[in-house]
């Protein structure tokens, strides 16, 4: 069964705390992403993760940072979270290129206070 | 500044009407251009992909069209059920390889009413 799944599914935070959300996807996918969607705006690249320990930087990386210790596994941590970064988080993995179909998680609503 | 631009922003139809979804983008250049499914507070969902200069594909009652020269995109969806409400979003790749970007319209929100 294919599948991206996301945790939590919906978290509140104050600003100035730290934040975990994590991603899991069980295709072997080489390449996952992550995307925060705003309201009127499309999805935008926050980091693309290549393989194990191969990130790079999307449009939108300042304030975040992420990890992929496993093939399966990648995270995007928010040092000391802030207002405008309240939004929904989209986790996506693809067999390698940008063409490959990307399949997306179910989402994490987060919201900053 | 936006390059990809989604027209109507929100279409209310009723069971069983036809409807047309837009797609305009300044993506250069263009690889491909993907249409996804968005059902509230749910992920995106794949319905079809273009690829050739001018290039048409059919998914059930989905089908789609491409137009590079034009820059554009349309998904037509036939017969529309109850279960077609969500936002439909463009998606437009300016690379085949992993280097590459994409290119997200911000979608249409389409409302089926019975």
């Amino acid at each position: 069964d294919m599948k991206v799944t996301q945790m939590p599914r919906y978290l509140i935070k104050r600003m100035g705390e730290n934040v975990l959300l994590e991603c899991g996807q069980d295709m072997s996918h080489e390449t996952m992403y992550w995307y925060r969607q705003d309201p009127g705006l499309g999805l935008q690249l926050i980091y693309i993760s290549y393989d194990v320990d191969s990130n790079s930087e999307g449009d939108i990386p300042k304030g975040y940072r992420v990890s992929r210790k496993k093939r399966e596994h990648f995270s995007l941590i928010l040092d000391s979270a802030k207002t405008n970064q309240t939004s929904v988080y989209f986790c996506a993995s693809s067999l390698g290129d940008n063409y490959a179909e990307q399949f997306f998680g179910p989402g994490t609503r987060l919201t900053v206070l | 500044k936006t390059q990809v631009e989604q027209s109507p922003q929100s279409l209310v139809v009723r069971q069983g009407e036809n409807c047309v979804l837009q797609c305009n983008y300044s993506v250069t250049p263009d690889n491909h251009l993907r249409w996804f499914k968005q059902d509230t507070g749910k992920g995106l969902v794949s319905l079809t992909v273009l690829v050739d200069q001018k290039d048409k594909t059919s998914n059930g009652r989905y089908s789609a069209t491409l137009d590079k020269d034009a820059k554009h995109s349309t998904l037509h969806i036939t017969a529309t059920l109850l279960d077609d409400t969500a936002t439909y979003i463009c998606v437009v790749g300016d690379r085949g390889s992993a280097l590459g970007r994409l290119h997200f319209g911000a979608g249409t929100q389409l409302i089926v009413i019975p």
